[in-house]
């Protein structure tokens, strides 16, 4: 069983609806990471979280840290909110390296 | 500078040729991560070091792989005598410390034939 586990793998949206990626790790983490990859592979950071939620524009993601949960909301989802959406989590200490999940791909149809 | 520099792009070696990937971190953060992309999703951690020591070195096949931070120059990842599963894309990621996130270079994509 992977450390890291998100769900679904594969997520295929209309323009405007609700999405959400869900996260849930099996480690002791000192922080979630939540990125973003592009078609052409570069890697943007959205949140780093250990506790409550944050949000950034239309992004939100929550960490329920009792449960080992985070998850990752897109409102008003857009075609160039398609990428695939990647939970990573940081083991080991403030330094540690990230755990990274398998991924989300995400498709969002105008 | 404000984003990392990983060079080249891409990189091509025959299979049992070295292969030498750099990663320039943003100035001041202090620590520097590889990690290796294979498939189109797995990441595996490969070395992190904070500042010019290896910091957490785990990850590395150390027959082929080595790497260095030294100072006022790029971080290098070198892999001698490659093979066709090194096959992968790169990345680098820096941070300033323990409060803060990563930043992620753009990767090297690596091809052995």
């Amino acid at each position: 069983k992977n450390e890291v586990e998100q769900s679904p793998q594969n997520l295929t949206a209309q323009e405007g609806e609700f999405i959400t990626i869900n996260c849930s790790y099996s480690v002791g983490i000192s922080a979630l990471h939540w990125l973003q990859q592009h078609p052409g592979g570069g890697i943007v950071s959205l949140f780093m979280l250990s506790s409550g939620k944050k949000k950034h524009g239309r992004l939100i993601a929550t960490i329920n840290i009792q449960e080992k949960h985070s998850s990752l909301h897109i409102t008003a989802s857009h075609p160039r909110d398609s990428a695939v959406y990647i939970c990573a989590v940081k083991s080991g200490g403030s330094q540690g390296n990230l755990i990274f999940g398998k991924g989300t791909k995400l498709s969002v149809k105008p | 500078g404000e984003e990392v520099a990983q060079t080249p792009k891409h990189l091509v070696r025959g299979e049992g040729q070295k292969a030498k990937l750099y990663c320039a971190p943003i100035k001041g953060h202090s620590y520097v991560f590889w990690y290796q992309q294979v498939l189109k999703n797995e990441f595996k951690f490969l070395i992190s070091f904070q500042n010019e020591n290896v910091f957490d070195e785990t990850g590395m096949p150390k027959e082929r792989f080595s790497a260095k931070c030294l100072p006022n120059s790029p971080c290098s990842l070198e892999i001698q005598a490659t093979k066709l599963e090194d096959s992968a894309v790169y990345f680098c990621a820096s941070s300033q410390s323990s409060a803060n996130g990563y930043t992620f270079g753009s990767g090297t994509r690596l091809t052995v034939v």
